[in-house]
């Protein structure tokens, strides 16, 4: 079974820290992803990777930035960590496609991140 | 873009059946996914169907498509307190797009009265 795993469940910073969310995963996949779930708004995709070192803007990349140094990690990175940013922030990732158009996305059982 | 509509909560007896629906603004959508988060947990793939497809039955799970109307819904059959979860659909809307091209509803809790 493909496992991603997301290094903290749950996660209290203060406002203007900065703020380090791990995701990694064992199945060599080529994509990775990062979501925020917000009660009402469900998923917002923040940003997402399709090989080492390439990094692309999803929806809602203000205030985030990411970091893809190996294949199986893809870090978000909260530069200076507001209240506004106070979420359940999942990672997941899937397989570079050869049928096109199916996706099948793996999540990470999230982290809680909130910000005092 | 494209935008998908699901209704926010669900009740049923347990037992009974369960349809959650799904509507979606883009005709060209390809593929369309069902997938289901427990309490604590991510999201993990529950079944999908691809547009030239009307239906897809797996176990108790039925998935019903009509591209006429843009319309997506999950039936569970003899629905059991193990299903009380969230329930998120999404559409990619094109062929060959990456998955970074998804758009996730915004889920329906299916709540299981005993």
């Amino acid at each position: 079974d493909v496992k991603v795993t997301q290094s903290s469940r749950y996660l209290v910073k203060r406002t203007g820290e900065k703020v380090f969310l791990e995701c990694v995963q064992d199945m060599d996949h080529e994509n990775m992803f990062w979501y925020r779930q917000d009660p009402g708004l469900g998923l917002r995709l923040i940003y997402f990777s399709y090989d080492v070192k390439m990094k692309e803007k999803g929806d809602i990349p203000e205030g985030y930035s990411v970091s893809r140094e190996k294949k199986e990690r893809f870090s978000l990175i909260l530069e200076s960590a507001s209240t506004n940013q106070t979420s359940m922030y999942l990672c997941a990732s899937s397989l570079s496609q050869k049928q096109a158009g199916l996706e099948k996305l793996f999540f990470g059982s999230g982290t809680q991140l909130s910000v005092l | 873009g494209e935008d998908v509509e699901q209704s926010l909560f669900l009740s049923v007896r347990e037992g009974d059946s369960s349809v959650i629906n799904c509507t979606y603004t883009d005709s060209s959508s390809t593929y369309l996914y069902w997938y289901k988060q427990e309490p604590g947990a991510g999201l993990q793939l529950l079944t999908y169907i691809f547009s030239n497809m009307d239906m897809k039955q797996d176990q108790r799970l039925t998935v019903l498509l009509n591209k006429k109307d843009k319309h997506l819904s999950l039936r569970i059959a003899d629905t059991q307190t193990g299903d009380s979860a969230i329930y998120f659909c999404a559409v990619l809307p094109y062929s060959g797009g990456g998955a970074d091209g998804l758009t996730f509803g915004k889920g329906t809790h299916l709540i299981i009265q005993p």
